[in-house]
């Protein structure tokens, strides 16, 4: 069965830190692979994806991520982190039906707290 | 672009009642909606899928008859919660999926949640 293992659920690091937060899939497919950060009161908004290509993919506000196959992972990448980037981050895996991503099977989110 | 809204975001209701929420896809037409449902501290887990002008498809373990979801336009997907009651309590979150693209890149726009408090 599809699923998606975000080991951490809380990390804290410090403001100009690097940060990785772990994502794990299991897949039967080639998966395509998202990151969304959701802050309160605001929806969930998408870092960056993975369908194909180059397996380190750049996304936004300076977020990276890098596919590998081998490990099944898909961790997520920020060399400096500003205190703006508190918030829940998901790991997803998106399953396909007919050549179109129908699905979304979400990790159960990684906490990150940033200290000044 | 591709902003969703959510309507209420804050909804207390009593038990027995019956509570509807709306989800609309403001600058895009989301030929697909999805409705999720996140309990405290956990992910965000898929209740149904619903097309425009078709029925929805709910995921195994969510009954059909209680949560009722309505896809009349491109724009505007409905979720009621039916007879709530205490355990119904929880984050509730849409998402649209644009009309057209490449096959495979079809990213998923979130609402904002609605937060549902059943007394």
């Amino acid at each position: 069965a599809q699923s998606v293992t975000q080991p951490d659920i809380h990390i804290t690091v410090s403001e100009g830190a690097s940060l990785e937060l772990r994502c794990n899939y299991s897949y039967g497919a080639t998966p395509y692979l998202f990151w969304y950060v959701q802050s309160p009161g605001q929806g969930l908004q998408l870092l960056l994806k993975y369908f194909s290509g180059d397996t380190l993919v750049q996304g936004i506000k300076g977020f990276e991520a890098e596919f590998k196959r081998s490990q099944s992972s898909f961790n997520l990448r920020k060399p400096s982190v500003h205190w703006s980037d508190a918030a829940e981050y998901f790991c997803a895996v998106g399953m396909v039906d007919g050549g179109a991503t129908n699905k979304l099977i979400f990790g159960t989110g990684t906490l990150l707290a940033v200290q000044p | 672009g591709a902003v969703v809204s959510q309507h209420p975001s804050w909804v207390i209701c009593k038990s027995g009642t019956s509570v509807k929420i709306e989800c609309r896809s403001l600058d895009f037409q989301a030929t697909t909606m999805f409705w999720y449902r996140q309990f405290p501290k956990q992910s965000l887990m898929l209740m149904a899928t619903s097309n425009e002008g078709s029925k929805a498809t709910y995921e195994q373990g969510v009954e059909k008859d209680k949560f009722l979801i309505n896809h009349a336009s491109l724009t505007l997907s409905t979720l009621t919660v039916t007879s709530a009651h205490p355990e119904d309590s929880s984050f509730y979150i849409c998402s649209g999926k644009r009309f057209g693209g490449l096959a495979g890149n079809n990213e998923q726009f979130f609402g904002p949640g609605t937060r549902l408090t059943v007394l």
